[in-house]
């Protein structure tokens, strides 16, 4: 099984700042053939199912704000928000797809 | 659109069996997976199984044992049978096709 890991588990931040979080798989998640990475983002609030953010690592779902911005390949991967804003309060989830799925534990941003 | 709704009993007592019940619009599951995710209270999502879009299933690999993942493709359902439920499993059943979630289904194992 893959395992996902992510840094940090929780994070204090104020509107406006530049945010990163880090996730980590147990194996590569670049498939050579079509070199893509199966590796997606979730937003969860409070009550509310996950949101898909990312997918191929880097590709923004539809409507997702542009503030948003996946990277990595192979087993490190990041996500970073350019400018936090009050409604990204939230848990987010890595998700490998290669080899079935598993999610990271996730990282919640706290209003600092 | 697509949308995908779960549904069960809320309340499960320990050792029996979880029945819950996936069903879909706007898409086709001859077509498309079919996938089960669950999240304990205050914890983080687990992948608990799929079905493929030739019926074929797979399992989380520590829940295996315990678990059914079948369909209904003329009704548009996808079903979930876990059995031997233990308070552990006390957990909300989201089912979902890639970016579309449903509501998720609380299900508390109690006697």
């Amino acid at each position: 099984d893959i395992v996902m890991t992510q840094t940090p588990s929780s994070q204090a931040v104020s509107a406006g700042e530049k945010v990163t979080m880090s996730c980590k798989s147990s194996q590569s998640l670049l498939y050579n053939e079509n070199k893509k990475n199966y590796l997606a983002w979730y937003q969860q609030k409070p009550g509310q199912s996950p949101k898909l953010l990312i997918y191929w690592a880097s590709t923004r779902e539809s409507g997702v704000p542009d503030r948003f911005i996946g990277s990595g390949s192979g087993t490190d991967f990041t996500l970073t928000i350019s400018s936090v804003q009050a409604e990204d309060l939230a848990v987010y989830y890595c998700q490998q797809y290669y080899n079935l799925w598993t999610f990271g534990g996730g990282t919640k941003l706290e209003l600092k | 659109q697509v949308q995908l709704k779960e549904s069960g009993p809320g309340l499960v007592q320990p050792s029996q069996t979880l029945s819950l019940t996936c069903t879909v619009s706007g898409f086709s599951l001859t077509s498309n997976s079919v996938h089960w995710v669950r999240q304990p209270p205050g914890k983080g999502l687990e992948w608990v199984g799929a079905i493929w879009s030739g019926g074929s299933t797979d399992y989380n690999s520590a829940l295996k044992s315990r678990l059914s993942i079948s369909r209904d493709t003329s009704k548009s359902q996808v079903f979930l049978k876990m059995n031997s439920l233990q308070t552990e499993d006390t957990a909300i059943y989201f089912c979902t096709k890639g970016p579309r979630w449903g509501q998720g289904v609380m299900v508390t194992v109690s006697s």
